[in-house]
């Protein structure tokens, strides 16, 4: 059974728009959230981060929102670049580094020029 | 500072013959995880070393694989008897671990191993 659930498998944006990618959780037990990105052939690479006790991050064109009483969080990224093209996972884990953290399958990410 | 790195980058093999496949951690993180990821599919979690602490090895899909951690950095992940369904990208990832509450890091992964069985 997922735990971490990212229901589109794609997206398609024009660039300079906004991007919003969604994710949803069932464990309660869940207090730390990432975005991790991946190009193919290479690792996923780590985007940005919130904790349960925020419900907002900011870094530059990427915001994470989270909505602990709906067990969901999303991704924007604005404005939307080419470059940006890309498979975004979603993961989570409790609220210390102890905790095993588990990735939701992913969604893929295309920005058209 | 240098990354995960993962050796081999790619691997073809036999069916039924055995593989290991090997993760450098980034120096100083002392958590290590396996996923793997076939062809269309998401991040499956294997197995994470935590520190001196027993492994968490929930995710391992059989006894034919396995996994070590020697001296708290190299990883190995022991296939034996390859099936084709093992066919996948078999990925590593560091993280340092902090302590207490909201210690949490980002995880660092390698580029992954690429195994065909054929």
């Amino acid at each position: 059974d997922q735990q971490v659930k990212q229901n589109s498998p794609s997206l398609s944006v024009q660039e300079g728009r906004i991007s919003i990618l969604n994710c949803d959780y069932t464990n309660s037990m869940f207090d730390y959230f990432l975005w991790y990105k991946k190009y193919p052939a290479e690792g996923p690479t780590f985007l940005i981060s919130i904790s349960s006790i925020k419900d907002k991050n900011e870094d530059g064109r990427f915001t994470v929102f989270l909505n602990k009483s709906a067990k969901h969080l999303s991704l924007h990224i604005v404005p939307s670049q080419p470059g940006d093209s890309a498979v975004y996972f979603c993961a989570a884990s409790g609220k210390t580094s102890y905790d095993k953290v588990i990735f939701g399958p992913g969604t893929s990410l295309s920005v058209i020029p | 500072g240098a990354g995960v790195s993962q050796s081999p980058s790619n691997k073809v093999t036999e069916k039924g013959k055995d593989v290991e496949l090997r993760c450098d951690p980034i120096s100083g993180h002392t958590a290590l995880y396996w996923y793997r990821q076939s062809l269309g599919q998401g991040l499956e979690f294997l197995i994470y070393f935590q520190g001196n602490s027993a492994p968490d090895k929930s995710g391992l899909p059989s006894d034919r694989f396995s996994a070590e951690r020697t001296g708290g950095s190299v990883s190995t992940l022991t296939i034996q008897r390859t099936q084709q369904e093992d066919s996948a990208v078999y990925l590593c990832a560091s993280s340092f671990q902090g302590t207490g509450a909201y210690s949490n890091q980002p995880q660092h992964f390698g580029d992954g191993t690429r195994l065909s069985i054929l």
